[in-house]
């Protein structure tokens, strides 16, 4: 059973659109990270939100955490072909232990 | 600067052998992880090392696997004897008191 739970599963969009992913829990962490994961390559971390209620802009990415720290979300404007990939939340259970989401699957279709 | 590097990149065998997964930390992290990724369950953390000492075993899945890390420089994942449902994509990924940096993995197909 996964602390995390992310929506949807898969998502395809096309070029210009905007989307929202979600990562939901029970459960409250001290920071949660999200990581953005391309074929045959590994996870890489894109943000950690540490604080309740916390809004971090990357570029096209905005990622906010839950004010109770149990749910984060990450919105991409105006996505790109490039943003295609599988992303991943995880949160922080300990000083070296994460629980990952099962990921959600973004195709950004040109 | 080179991240951390995993080798076979692909891994192919027969039910019953041994695997042996092999994983360079970067340079001056002295934490490494070993992960497995799988459609059904994830990413799940096998083991965690500080300072090439085990800390937390309680996800390698059974006595079947073992995980060694010799040196600050280099770590192995084994699996012997391997069967079919160890099937999936195993990961290392090691930290300085900081976030975790993954490798590309290693996709084990055991048949």
């Amino acid at each position: 059973t996964q602390l995390l739970e992310q929506s949807p599963q898969f998502l395809s969009i096309q070029e210009g659109e905007n989307l929202t992913v979600y990562c939901n829990s029970s459960s409250v962490f001290s920071s949660l990270q999200w990581y953005r994961q391309e074929p045959g390559e590994g996870p890489v971390l894109l943000v950690t939100v540490v604080t309740g209620g916390e809004v971090k802009k990357l570029k096209r990415l905005t990622f906010q955490f839950g004010d109770a720290r149990k749910d984060s979300s990450l919105h991409i404007t105006a996505a790109q072909p490039g943003d295609t990939g599988l992303y991943l939340c995880a949160g922080e259970l300990n000083d070296y232990k994460l629980s990952f989401g099962a990921g959600t699957t973004v195709t950004v279709r040109a | 600067d080179a991240g951390v590097i995993q080798s076979p990149r692909h891994e192919v065998t027969e039910m019953g052998q041994e695997v042996t997964l092999r994983c360079k930390p970067i340079s001056g992290h002295n934490s490494l992880f070993w992960y497995r990724q799988t459609m059904m369950r994830g990413l799940e953390l096998l083991i965690y090392f500080n300072n090439n000492v085990p800390i937390d075993d309680s996800g390698m899945p059974e006595d079947r696997f073992s995980a060694k890390m010799p040196n600050a420089s280099f770590s192995t994942l084994k699996i012997q004897p391997s069967e079919p449902r160890d099937s999936a994509v195993y990961f290392c990924a090691s930290s300085f008191h900081g976030p975790q940096h993954f490798g590309d993995g290693t996709r084990l197909s055991i048949l």
